[in-house]
């Protein structure tokens, strides 16, 4: 069983629509969560923090649930420019546990 | 503008070749890495440096050769080369060494070995 796992997608969507992807995570030591947005031939950078009590950055939602080992992201009223690739990451059990999952490819059409 | 910075951004190597590529962080970071990422696989961590010393190597081969002279430089060597090598190389750091926090990533390097 992979650490992390994601579904690859790819999520269509249009314009406007509220998606969400989840991510779960094996290891239940895991202690610290991240998504990343990733774009074509660019590396990943961060989008937001999960924290236990979830976080909202404007239009995104970051949740954890810790009971059943999983991270989620909702995107509320997507933008052209929200596609891109969503990498999951779970961490701190020790230094060679960064483990990021396969990503979720999110495509936004007018 | 990035605090990873990466070079070169595309290599392309033969497979006798010895090739080097380099990393430098300015954010004041301990701990740097390496990671690989293939088309349609998971980022995969090949090494983590700690305040200069080593403290992963997640089984790579030895043709990749990590080398990391002080806590803001950090270089993979390369050589002899398989055509599965051919990859993105991305270089992070990270102010917490035991992988609690943010990773900021360079921007990568492009390896294509023929």
């Amino acid at each position: 069983r992979k650490e992390v796992e994601q579904d690859p997608g790819p999520f269509n969507v249009p314009e406007g629509a509220t998606v969400a992807f989840n991510c779960t995570y094996s290891n239940s030591a895991s202690q610290s969560f991240f998504w990343y947005r990733q774009d074509c031939r660019k590396e990943p950078k961060l989008l937001m923090s999960v924290y236990s009590s979830g976080n909202e950055d404007g239009r995104f939602t970051a949740q954890l649930n810790r009971a059943s080992q999983y991270i989620s992201l909702l995107i509320r009223d997507s933008k052209l420019s929200d596609s891109a690739t969503y990498l999951c990451r779970a961490g701190g059990t020790s230094y060679g546990k960064l483990t990021f999952g396969q990503g979720t490819i999110l495509t936004v059409h007018p | 503008e990035t605090g990873v910075t990466q070079t070169p951004r595309h290599l392309v190597m033969g497979m006798t070749n010895k090739k080097s590529l380099k990393c430098e962080q300015h954010l004041g970071h301990n701990a740097m890495y390496w990671y690989k990422q293939s088309a349609k696989k998971p980022l995969e961590l090949m090494f983590v440096y700690s305040l200069e010393e080593r403290v992963e190597n997640n089984s790579v081969p030895s043709r990749f050769s990590p080398e990391c002279p002080n806590s803001s430089h950090l270089f993979l060597h390369l050589h002899t080369l398989q055509p599965e090598d051919s990859a993105l190389y991305l270089c992070a750091s990270s102010q917490d060494p035991s992988g609690t926090g943010e990773l900021f990533f360079g921007e990568g390097s492009r390896l294509t070995v023929l």
